[in-house]
């Protein structure tokens, strides 16, 4: 089956603009994560949804960083107003539910975003 | 606040030896998950082995094991006669059994395998 798919593969902006990237998770799972790895960096934690519980939050960076999730399909994470330390690959993963502590994340290939 | 650490920013192994990843991490709850995974410079996340904290046994996948001291807080990764494929960035990640599953990653060590 499809895995996990994210658009754009490759986003450039300028200062200032604001960015929207989108996941399109693996059909069926209801978990979905959104991480940030900057340039040769782990990755951070940013936002988890699950079902129709309210998301996790807590990594959000800012108030410019936000994300949606409708039902458990599509989520997308919004960026305002695009500052250069934004620059990093968002990946995006999801799992199933139902194991436990022990759901296989499954990655997205990621959005490398690249702020001038 | 739960946190990991990855020591070793990189390491060097021959081709067909063994080598030890270290990670240790410092949670308050007494149910997690321990997860290793690999990136290659292609960027994808692969997933290696899972530890949970009430498994009483190491994990082990193929040529990947997990050396699992509690008391010491460490999950370092093992893998054995390694191969040039195994160059890639490793990182460990853990998941807390309450209030949600937030995972969280280590910074990374980046393998180099020799021919």
């Amino acid at each position: 089956g499809a895995g996990v798919s994210q658009s754009p593969s490759n986003k450039v902006t300028e200062k200032g603009k604001d960015v929207e990237l989108r996941c399109d998770p693996i059909s069926g799972h209801t978990a979905l994560y959104w991480y940030r790895q900057r340039l040769g960096q782990g990755l951070e934690f940013l936002i988890y949804f699950q079902g129709n519980s309210a998301p996790d939050k807590s990594g959000l960076p800012s108030d410019r960083f936000s994300a949606e999730r409708t039902g458990e399909s599509v989520s997308t994470l919004t960026i305002q107003r695009t500052q250069q330390e934004d620059s990093a690959v968002y990946l995006c993963a999801s799992s199933s539910w139902g194991g436990g502590i022990y759901n296989e994340q499954f990655f997205g290939p990621g959005t490398r975003l690249t702020v001038l | 606040a739960q946190k990991i650490t990855q020591t070793q920013p990189g390491m060097f192994v021959q081709e067909k030896e063994a080598v030890t990843l270290d990670c240790t991490y410092d949670t308050s709850d007494q149910s997690y998950g321990l997860f290793w995974y690999k990136q290659p410079s292609s960027g994808e996340m692969i997933f290696l082995i899972y530890q949970g904290s009430y498994d009483e046994q190491n994990a082990t996948e193929g040529r990947y094991s997990l050396n699992f001291q509690k008391a010491r807080k460490s999950a370092n990764l093992v893998i054995s006669a390694s191969q040039l494929g195994d160059s890639a960035m490793y990182f460990c990640a853990m998941r807390e059994g309450g209030g949600g599953f937030k995972t969280i990653f280590g910074a990374g060590t980046r393998l180099f395998v020799k021919a």
